[in-house]
């Protein structure tokens, strides 16, 4: 089984903290994603990464960044946390073109 | 730009009652469509995916789901709905020249005894 591995449940920061939400596939997939998921509003794309260090902006990329340095490890950084990025943030990989995407179980990030 | 409408936000369904849930599309060539469940905390699993071919598509859990180019849908159905399916649904759409997929703002649906 594709496993998608984000490593926290439930985080809870601080106003201006540099936050780090961290991911892990273990299927060697080629894509990786960051969506943010709020009531009423869906999945939106934050960000993506289709091969490693390289990164394309999503629908919603303003007040974060992404790193990928390894191809099995896709990182979401606020830089300076705000309430409005208080959210459930989702990853997912894939592979190839057009392909189904396996998702991760979540963090909820509540930013105080 | 690829889009997705749910029309549906909420729907409430008796136990083993069939539910049918709305799925509407926007791409200009053929879409790869898909349908999530998302229990609560939980993150998606996929249901059911069509890329090609023969448009009544099943799935897991016993759902299934219709492409109808004509009408740009791809609903989602159930003939008999149990407790633990009481969840939130999204419908996405990407394409084969495309990395990413673009969801719905979801259904939640609720299950009554």
């Amino acid at each position: 089984d594709v496993k998608v591995t984000q490593s926290s449940r439930y985080l809870v920061k601080r106003t201006g903290e540099k936050v780090f939400l961290e991911c892990v596939q273990d299927m060697d997939h080629e894509n990786m994603f960051w969506y943010r998921q709020d009531p009423g509003l869906g999945l939106r794309l934050i960000y993506f990464s289709y091969d490693v260090k390289m990164k394309e902006k999503g629908d919603i990329p303003e007040g974060y960044s992404v790193s990928r340095e390894k191809k099995e490890r896709f990182s979401l950084i606020l830089e300076s946390a705000s309430t409005n990025q208080t959210s459930m943030y989702l990853c997912a990989s894939s592979f190839g073109r057009g392909s189904l995407a396996f998702f991760g179980q979540g963090t909820r990030l509540t930013v105080v | 730009a690829q889009s997705v409408t749910q029309p549906d936000i909420h729907i409430t369904v008796s136990e083993g009652a069939s539910l049918e849930l709305r799925c509407n599309y926007s791409y200009g060539a053929t879409p790869y469509l898909f349908w999530y469940v998302q229990s609560p905390g939980q993150g998606l699993q996929l249901l059911l995916k069509y890329f090609s071919g023969d448009t009544l598509v099943q799935g897991i859990k016993g759902f299934e789901a219709e492409f109808k180019r004509s009408q740009s849908s791809f609903n989602l159905r159930k003939p008999s709905v149990h407790w633990s399916d009481a969840a939130e649904y999204f419908c996405a759409v990407g394409a084969s020249r495309d990395y990413k997929l673009s969801f719905g703002a979801g259904t939640t649906v609720t299950v009554r005894a």
